[in-house]
């Protein structure tokens, strides 16, 4: 069955500093990847996602991920951490086969230190 | 942009009353989906919808639970008789296919009393 990690439910950065969300996933087949970040009391925006062609990935807010596929991972990187970012990601991914509901990693509460 | 439009978005309710959750999906989109989010957990699947029957449903999706397209835009989750752990955020999403178009809505806040 496919199952999404994120390693770490709590993660702090200082303003400025890189931020590095992981993310790993299981799957039998190489499955559509997406962030998702969720700022308090608000529903889900799509950070970026992966489906086919290039690696690495770039979205919004100058986050990007890139997915390797002999580590099943797609960690979330950005260069450079704004207050603003302080919200939880989570990591998720599709099958892309008959089975075509999104599994969700437990989130990642990103907190952004002055 | 196309949206998933949810209503309400807060909804508070007594326990053992019956909910209905509306969704309107991207116009063109054929597949629907409900989540549920617990506050402070994971977002879960619900339950898949496709050529206007259930395509999978998850363990949480008991008899309590239904869903419908009654009209060919709306997508509605009817909760029949309302519990304290009913309480959640619930996601409306659709998709064209693939997983490109994959939209999730804003949710809906339930609260039961």
């Amino acid at each position: 069955a496919q199952s999404v990690t994120q390693l770490g439910s709590h993660v702090s950065v200082s303003e400025g500093a890189l931020v590095l969300l992981r993310c790993n996933y299981s799957s039998s087949v190489p499955p559509y990847l997406f962030w998702y970040v969720q700022y308090p009391n608000q529903g889900l925006q799509l950070l970026l996602k992966y489906t086919t062609g290039a690696t690495l990935v770039k979205g919004i807010n100058g986050f990007e991920a890139e997915f390797k596929k002999s580590e099943t991972s797609f960690h979330l990187t950005k260069p450079s951490a704004h207050m603003s970012d302080a919200a939880e990601y989570f990591c998720a991914a599709l099958a892309g086969n008959r089975d075509d509901k999104i599994i969700f990693g437990k989130g990642t509460r990103l907190h952004i230190l002055p | 942009e196309p949206e998933v439009t949810q209503t309400p978005s807060h909804q508070v309710t007594q326990m053992g009353q019956e909910v209905i959750l509306r969704c309107v999906p991207i116009s063109n989109h054929l597949y629907f989906y409900w989540y549920r989010q617990i506050l402070g957990q994971k977002v879960e699947f619900l339950v898949s919808f496709y050529n206007n029957e259930i395509s999978e449903k998850s363990e949480i999706f008991d008899d309590q639970f239904s869903v419908e397209r009654p009209d060919g835009s709306n997508f509605t989750l009817k909760i029949r008789s309302t519990k304290l752990e009913d309480s959640a955020m619930y996601f409306c999403a659709s998709r064209i296919g693939g997983a490109y178009g994959y939209t999730f809505g804003s949710g809906t806040r339930l609260t039961v009393v």
